[in-house]
């Protein structure tokens, strides 16, 4: 399958500081790109459709001021989680279309390996 | 709106067969499944677009029923390895996935 892969695995930061988590697919292009965030033993919420080359789509409740997203390329998409608190602390997943490769069934979405976040 | 997976947990023997369901009260464009093991990412299984297909890798498969509003995933002969958290995502038109809560499957030996 599609690969993708998120930069850093994991990070630890202080609360009111900034963290950036990088999306890449390495063997295809992605227009899209999706981002989730996943709380222990829970399920996997979307927070945002980032899109290559325009403004990224949020879900409902999700704010867009705190969770910045920029689709640089068609193999990069940035999470940056400006001012972290606590509660900012979770399981990021990013996913991405395998739209180029051919090898994909369309629709398909492949996950990163994800990025757990830690504020302090 | 959240698709309902069925059973919450379920523990088996290695060898055991097992069925997950997923099920939505309106028809969907399309259901994927995945598996997920603790502190990793999800890792696709399948994919399901049209009502009344079934497909399947090695011991796993998966079916959609005609009215494209519920997908059972089944298990065959289940593995230590099939262990984890199987999730079902559901498909819209614009691509988006909503996944249920999922189902925490456990293999003992």
């Amino acid at each position: 399958g599609a690969v993708v892969s998120q930069h850093p695995s994991w990070v630890i930061c202080k609360s009111g500081t900034s963290v950036k988590i990088e999306c890449r697919s390495l063997d295809f292009q992605a227009t899209t790109m999706f981002w989730y965030r996943q709380f222990p033993k829970q399920s996997l919420m979307l927070m945002a459709t980032s899109n290559e080359g325009s403004k990224a789509t949020y879900e409902q409740g999700v704010e867009k001021d705190k969770f910045l997203i920029n689709h640089a390329s068609l193999t990069l998409s940035t999470l940056t989680v400006t001012s972290a608190h606590p509660e900012d602390s979770s399981f990021y997943i990013c996913s991405a279309r395998d739209l180029t490769s051919g090898r994909a069934v369309p629709d398909t979405q492949y996950f990163g390996p994800g990025t757990r976040l830690t504020v302090l | 709106q959240q698709p309902v997976q069925s059973p919450q947990a379920v523990i088996l023997r290695e060898g055991e067969d097992a069925v997950i369901n997923c099920s939505s009260s309106k028809a969907l464009y399309s259901v994927h499944w995945y598996r997920q093991k603790h502190g990793e990412a999800p890792v696709f299984l399948m994919i399901l677009l049209k009502g009344g297909e079934q497909k399947g890798h090695d011991k796993i498969s998966a079916s959609f029923n005609e009215k494209k509003q519920q997908s059972s995933l089944y298990l065959t002969a289940s593995q230590l390895s099939y262990s984890g958290t199987y999730f079902c995502g559901t498909g819209g038109s614009n691509y988006k996935l909503t996944f249920g809560k999922g189902t925490l499957l456990t293999v003992n030996p």
